[in-house]
């Protein structure tokens, strides 16, 4: 079946570093894959998406690219802030058509950013 | 654009007691999900409507729960003979159908459950 698998947190960041969030996928054809934000005492956000190979999506200096030949969906963002300090859950839905539609969800990972 | 609603955002119950949850999804959205986190966990999928038909059910949904969306607009869920396992956060999610894409799903806060 479908799944999805996300580097351990937490990871720990100074303000302005690089951040890098690993994610790999095994699913059936070719998924739609996002990323979710969730903030402290809050609900699951969409962050970005992508739909098909070699798209990018980004929003608020996020970005992640659909690479099919490694199975990846890596979110990474040049700068982080305290604000970034969340969880951050990749995932994937199934082929158009004839794929379930529910999401699967990786574990998260725990971005902490420290001034 | 109100987001989706999920009522409780808690409830406290005893083991054996049943429980139910509804969920209040965006207004135009055709499609709705129950899904269940618990912590450290990313959301586990448990079932899906597409208007008012349940298309699909997880094998995690035993038959302790159901779900239903008679008007194809809110849902609820609910929990029989609950047990400390059903102890999570139940969240519920959106999307509109378009076409043949896979348009996001819109999450609502979730109701989290303890079992004393």
């Amino acid at each position: 079946g479908d799944s999805v698998t996300q580097m351990e947190g937490p990871v720990t960041l100074s303000e302005e570093a690089f951040l890098t969030i690993n994610c790999t996928y095994t699913a059936t054809g070719y998924p739609s894959l996002f990323w979710y934000v969730q903030y402290p005492g809050e609900g699951l956000q969409l962050l970005l998406k992508a739909t098909k190979a070699d798209d990018k999506g980004s929003n608020k200096g996020f970005e992640a690219t659909y690479r099919k030949e490694t199975t990846s969906f890596h979110l990474e963002k040049g700068s982080v802030q305290v604000s970034d300090s969340a969880v951050y859950f990749c995932a994937l839905s199934g082929v158009q058509d004839t794929g379930r539609r529910a999401l699967t969800f990786g574990s998260g990972t725990r971005l902490q950013v420290q001034p | 654009d109100t987001g989706v609603s999920q009522d409780p955002r808690h409830k406290i119950t005893k083991r054996g007691q049943n429980v139910t949850f509804r969920c209040d999804p965006i207004s135009e959205h055709n499609r709705l999900y129950w899904y269940r986190q618990t912590l450290g966990q990313g959301p586990e999928f448990l079932t899906y409507f597409q208007n008012e038909a349940q298309l699909e059910k997880s094998r995690l949904l035993s038959d302790r729960f159901s779900a239903e969306r008679p008007k194809g607009s809110f849902s609820t869920l609910e929990i029989q003979r609950t047990e400390q396992g059903d102890s999570a956060m139940y969240l519920c999610a959106s999307s509109a159908l378009t076409g043949h894409s896979n348009q996001p799903q819109h999450f609502g806060d979730g109701t989290r459950l303890s079992i004393l």
